[in-house]
């Protein structure tokens, strides 16, 4: 059971807008620790989507952006495409835990 | 650009030992909080450990804590993962990654990533 809960999977049609969920608590979303975002394709390396809540690295296209509120933070997709088919991951910081925490991941179908 | 490449994975007995290394280039090493991140079969990502840039600071996931020591050799670029005592739950692809570039990095992310190291451990 992962410290932070995503939904195993999420899917849209080309074209559409999807969003990602990612539910944490007290002790590291809602302290305030920063979200981070992650696309991982089998075989391949973690590539960083988003950091910081909101902020997208040189190269990742506006079609990604993410949000935090609360205990909570989201991964939007806009324009889905094909290529956007992978796996997607949230994480954090946990203070309890006292250490990297990381969502259980979501896989996106792209119909 | 930067580059990191792991190495030193493979087959072990349940309860052996494995090193492995990660070469970091296309970057200031010195500068780098620097981690190591693995995911099991079928499984999600999973922080294993962080080591700050001098070597002064290190953490671990509680699973490996007594059994993995995370290193770093800022003279040869490298980052280690000593791993002894291990289990069937290690069995896993090993990502090396470059953490944050401050000193304190609690909210701190896993900006670049290496390809891999696959450690698998057999009962």
């Amino acid at each position: 059971q992962s410290v932070l809960t995503q939904p195993p999977s999420v899917s849209g049609a080309p074209g559409q807008r999807v969003t990602i969920s990612c539910t944490g608590s007290s002790s590291n979303i809602g302290a305030g620790y920063s979200v981070h975002w992650y696309q991982h394709l089998p075989g391949t390396a973690p590539q960083l989507l988003i950091y910081a809540n909101n902020n997208r690295p040189s190269g990742v296209p506006d079609r990604f952006s993410g949000s935090q509120s609360g205990t909570s933070a989201s991964l939007a997709i806009t324009g889905l495409q094909a290529e956007d088919e992978a796996d997607y991951y949230c994480q954090s910081y946990d203070s309890s835990l006292s250490g990297v925490v990381f969502g259980g991941g979501t896989k996106l179908t792209v119909l | 650009e930067v580059q990191l490449v792991e190495s030193g994975g493979g087959l072990v007995q349940s309860g052996g030992s494995l090193r492995l290394s990660c070469a970091a280039s296309g970057f200031t090493f010195t500068r780098y909080w620097m981690s190591w991140v693995r995911q099991a079969p079928g499984k999600g990502l999973e922080w294993v450990a962080n080591i700050k840039q001098d070597g002064s600071e290190k953490s671990y996931v509680d699973s490996v804590k007594g059994r993995f020591t995370i290193s770093r050799d800022n003279a040869k670029n490298s980052l280690y993962l000593q791993m002894n005592s291990l289990r069937g739950e290690d069995t896993a692809v090993y990502y090396c990654a470059r953490f944050c570039g401050s000193t304190s990095c609690y909210s701190g992310w896993f900006e670049f990533w290496g390809q891999g190291t696959l450690v698998t451990v057999s009962s």
